[in-house]
């Protein structure tokens, strides 16, 4: 069965550094999303993409982070200058429409220190 | 206030009991999701629904559109049932997920 891939699994940082989060999505959908959940929290979202632009983004979302989709495959998160409060399960999804059932990759655990 | 609500926060129940978890929310919304997670993390789709009821296996989810309500009953609940279950909606404009707290279930033997 198809399934969302995140790469890497941990990471562990120094605050301050820039951070690439990957995602594979499904390969035949068509909209993408991250998420994360601070420890102990509820899951936040973070940010849609459709048609390589950005179609929604949450208050947590500014400047620091960007997304892309380099190459048709991967789905990427970028922060830009870490800090400790971006420490955090961060989640990728993906859905073939927007009437469709969203499925997710198993996260990446990012730790700032 | 949060934008979805979910009761109970934590439930425990025996092997076999029927559970109830409800969720209400106060926005408009195209359709809601019951997700969930399990203890190292993973997150599952369990169902997207817009209107009415669905079941798959001993899942049941429902909602009413006009009481902006919804909920996941699990029947015959077995340990391995033992997750945090969350309801999330989707906004209006079907862009963006708003995601309750979660209700933590554990189901013992």
């Amino acid at each position: 069965e198809p399934e969302v891939t995140q790469t890497p699994s941990h990471q562990v940082t120094q605050m301050g550094q820039e951070v690439i989060l990957r995602c594979v999505p499904i390969s035949n959908h068509l909209y993408f999303y991250w998420y994360r959940q601070i420890l102990g929290q509820k899951v936040e979202f973070l940010v849609s993409f459709y048609n390589n632009e950005i179609s929604e983004k949450s208050e947590i979302f500014d400047d620091q982070f960007s997304v892309e989709r380099p190459d048709g495959s991967n789905f990427t998160l970028k922060i830009r200058s870490t800090k400790l409060e971006d420490s955090a399960m961060y989640f990728c999804a993906s859905r073939y429409g927007r009437g469709e059932t969203q499925y997710f990759g198993p996260g990446t655990r990012l730790l700032v220190l | 206030k949060n934008e979805v609500e979910q009761s109970p926060q934590n439930l425990t129940a025996q092997e076999g009991e029927f559970i109830t978890i409800n969720c209400s929310y106060s926005v408009g919304i195209s359709a809601l999701h019951w997700l969930q997670q399990h203890p190292g993390g993973g997150i599952v789709s369990l169902f997207m629904l817009s209107s009415g009821k669905k079941k798959h296996g001993r899942l049941i989810a429902t909602i009413n559109i006009q009481e902006k309500h919804s909920s996941l009953h699990i029947t015959a609940s077995h340990p391995r049932d033992s997750a945090v279950y969350i309801c999330a909606v989707w906004a209006g404009n079907n862009r963006k997920l708003i995601w309750g707290l979660g209700t933590s279930l554990a189901v013992n033997p």
